[in-house]
């Protein structure tokens, strides 16, 4: 299957920081890719959806301000999470998918663990 | 998208067939049964997906039942590496609004043990 790589794998950061992670499609370009946020013993949560070249929607109760998402290009997207607070700490996971005819898998990064101290 | 029930966990014996449920009875017409699973702290991977036919690769099989309110997913031979969370998910096809939205449950927590 199509591989999904996310940068980094883990991040400390101190409070009130700012923290970006970027997810790339290896061997595919993603029209759309999804962002995930999962908290200990949970399942993953949809944050927001982005196509490329336009903006992200977000879903209910996620602040497009405090969760900046950029997809310049067709590999690659990036969350930043900024002013980071002890409890934005989470598992973030990125997927992606194409629109190619006969891809209906999203498939997954393996995920960044963000601690915010 | 259709809400899906799944046992909270499950036992299985490594080498068995492990056989994991999912109600689906509010799914719709244009709507498919997907299932992905989750090792602990890794992305989930995609393993399967149907509408109504039963599928099978490499990973799995994916029985779904004739009125398409449950479905099961086999892993025919189940090794200590299949433990994991199963999520079992359905999703519109291409054309509805919400398509490429996974929306994952709880799911079942596998456990193969030797």
């Amino acid at each position: 299957g199509a591989v999904v790589s996310q940068h980094p794998s883990w991040v400390i950061c101190k409070s009130g920081t700012s923290v970006k992670i970027e997810c790339r499609s290896l061997d595919f370009q993603a029209t759309t890719m999804f962002w995930y946020r999962q908290f200990p013993k949970q399942s993953l949560m949809l944050m927001a959806t982005s196509n490329e070249g336009s903006k992200a929607t977000y879903e209910q109760g996620v602040e497009k301000d405090k969760f900046l998402i950029n997809h310049a290009s067709l590999t690659l997207s990036t969350l930043t999470v900024t002013s980071a607070h002890p409890e934005d700490s989470s598992f973030y996971i990125c997927s992606a998918k194409t629109h190619l005819a006969g891809y209906n898998e999203q498939f997954f990064g393996p995920g960044t663990r963000l601690t915010v101290l | 998208d259709a809400k899906t029930t799944q046992p909270t966990s499950m036992d299985c014996a490594e080498g068995r067939a492990a056989n994991l449920p999912c109600n689906h009875s509010t799914i719709s017409g244009n709507e498919y049964v997907y299932w992905y699973r989750q090792i602990h702290s890794q992305g989930p991977q995609y393993i399967i997906h149907g509408l109504k036919n039963n599928e099978t690769n490499e990973m799995a099989s994916l029985i779904i039942t004739e009125d398409r309110k449950s479905s099961t997913l086999i892993l025919p031979h189940a090794t200590l590496r299949d433990t994991a969370v199963y999520y079992c998910i359905v999703r519109i096809r291409a054309g509805g609004t919400s398509y490429g939205k996974l929306t994952f449950g709880q799911g079942t927590i596998l456990t193969v043990h030797p």
